[in-house]
């Protein structure tokens, strides 16, 4: 089993562009989650999702979208990217909330 | 809403020496309490979680961690550190609404 696929693994974006973070995982888990680590901050819930057609909001949503037309992927859009979302994003999953989310390898994101 | 506290950011300590790393949290209802850990450059991997139950729970590599619902406080321990715990630690809490929020990290530095 992959468990949770993040890619790209880096990527240098200049403010304003537009980009796709995708996230696939191959275990059937129904929850999905994007988290966003600063120094300093922990890891800040972005969006997740308790199952395909279903997404709500986190912690710190602004700049950021998402849907999941499949269990398996979970894409995270930023629109117009800027400064302050340079970070290390994490994707993760879990059968249930209770259950322990697994978490991918991250991508490290920087916008200039 | 829920959320949690790690009381502090940095934990030095030598090898073969006892640690404690603090989580309090604040929720109104009844949680779910998880402890991950980081090494550098990783994602995130499950120590131990408290579903219900006993409230002294056991986790992978030597680590455990006490539940106290007076407190509000599921601090983590371990008896005897070694070199390879050096990481950070990151306290989380679901309150049942299916997110999963995380505390700011403790990071622990295990000196020889």
């Amino acid at each position: 089993n992959a468990g949770v696929t993040q890619t790209p693994k880096f990527q240098v974006l200049k403010t304003g562009q537009s980009m796709t973070l995708q996230c696939a995982q191959d275990m059937n888990h129904e929850y999905m989650s994007w988290y966003r680590q600063d120094p300093g901050m922990g890891l800040r819930l972005i969006h997740y999702s308790v199952g395909a057609g279903i997404t709500d909001q986190g912690e710190v949503p602004n700049g950021y979208n998402v849907s999941r037309s499949t269990t398996e992927d979970f894409p995270l859009r930023l629109l117009s990217a800027a400064p302050s979302q340079t970070s290390v994003y994490f994707c993760a999953s879990s059968l249930t909330v209770n259950y322990g989310y697994t978490f991918g390898s991250g991508t490290r994101l920087t916008v200039v | 809403a829920q959320s949690v506290t790690q009381l502090d950011s940095q934990v030095p300590v030598f090898e073969e020496a006892p640690v404690e790393l603090r989580c309090n949290y604040s929720s109104s209802v009844s949680v779910y309490l998880f402890w991950y850990v980081q090494y550098p450059n990783q994602g995130l991997q499950l120590l131990l979680k408290y579903l219900s139950g006993s409230t002294l729970v056991k986790g992978i590599n030597g680590f455990e961690a006490e539940f106290n619902k007076s407190q509000t406080s599921f601090h983590l321990r371990k008896p005897s550190v070694h070199i390879s715990d050096t990481a950070e630690y990151f306290c989380a809490v679901s309150d049942q609404t299916d997110k999963l929020i995380f505390g700011t990290g403790t990071r622990l530095q295990v000196f020889p």
